[in-house]
């Protein structure tokens, strides 16, 4: 069973700082990574979408990056800003039962102090 | 566009009662999406669609039903509502073809008391 693991589950850092949120997965079987932001009380943004034969994309301050022999993806912010503080959440796609589904994990809820 | 919206945002139910949410899209996708989101157990598929008329379940679909008649609407019903359903629910779409990237509507936070 395909499972998603998120660490750590919360992070504070000065605005301005570099950072990296880590997600794991167990099996190395994806079609797909994407990456969500989820503000409090809102839905998911999607962020980056990293397909299973590309090693990293890149949006403007965030770079994505999948290692899936090791199951491993990290997401780069560059010069962080308060107004990046939100929960941030990988998901995988992966074959289940005859169809393709996204399994999540459990989120980084990360704080940017001014 | 509006892309994903969910009606209503906000609901409150007794013990027993029923209800219907409903998910919109305007994007022409076909695949629609139901997943509730609970603190420490994250994101779950409850039913999923991968087009008009078709619905299948997903890892959590006990106590729910499903319809879509529509290729733009994706209705998730709760018979008799359980404490054990109050969560946040989350409507999704993507095309069917690659890289299934999923749209998300704003949510419906639910309480049943």
């Amino acid at each position: 069973k395909q499972e998603v693991t998120q660490i750590p589950a919360a992070l504070s850092v000065p605005e301005g700082e570099n950072l990296v949120l880590n997600c794991s997965f167990t099996d190395s079987a994806i079609y797909n990574l994407q990456w969500f932001r989820q503000d409090p009380g809102k839905g998911l943004t999607s962020l980056l979408l990293i397909q299973s034969s590309q090693r990293e994309q890149t949006s403007g301050r965030l770079n994505a990056s999948l290692d899936k022999s090791s199951g491993r993806s990290t997401l780069y912010i560059a010069a962080s800003q308060p107004g990046d503080s939100a929960t941030y959440l990988c998901a995988v796609r992966v074959q289940i039962q005859g169809a393709q589904k996204l399994v999540f994990g459990q989120g980084t809820r990360l704080t940017i102090n001014p | 566009n509006a892309g994903v919206t969910q009606t209503p945002k906000f609901r409150v139910l007794k013990t027993g009662q029923s209800m219907t949410l409903l998910c919109a899209q305007d994007m022409n996708h076909e695949y629609m999406y139901w997943y509730r989101q609970d603190p420490g157990m994250g994101l779950r598929l409850i039913h999923y669609s991968v087009g008009e008329g078709t619905t299948a379940k997903g890892e959590v679909p006990d106590g729910y039903n499903v319809s879509r008649l529509k290729k733009q609407n994706f209705l998730l019903g709760l018979e008799s509502a359980a404490p054990s359903q109050t969560s946040v629910y989350f409507c999704a779409s993507s095309y069917w073809t690659g890289p299934y990237e999923q749209y998300f509507g704003p949510g419906t936070r639910l309480t049943v008391t």
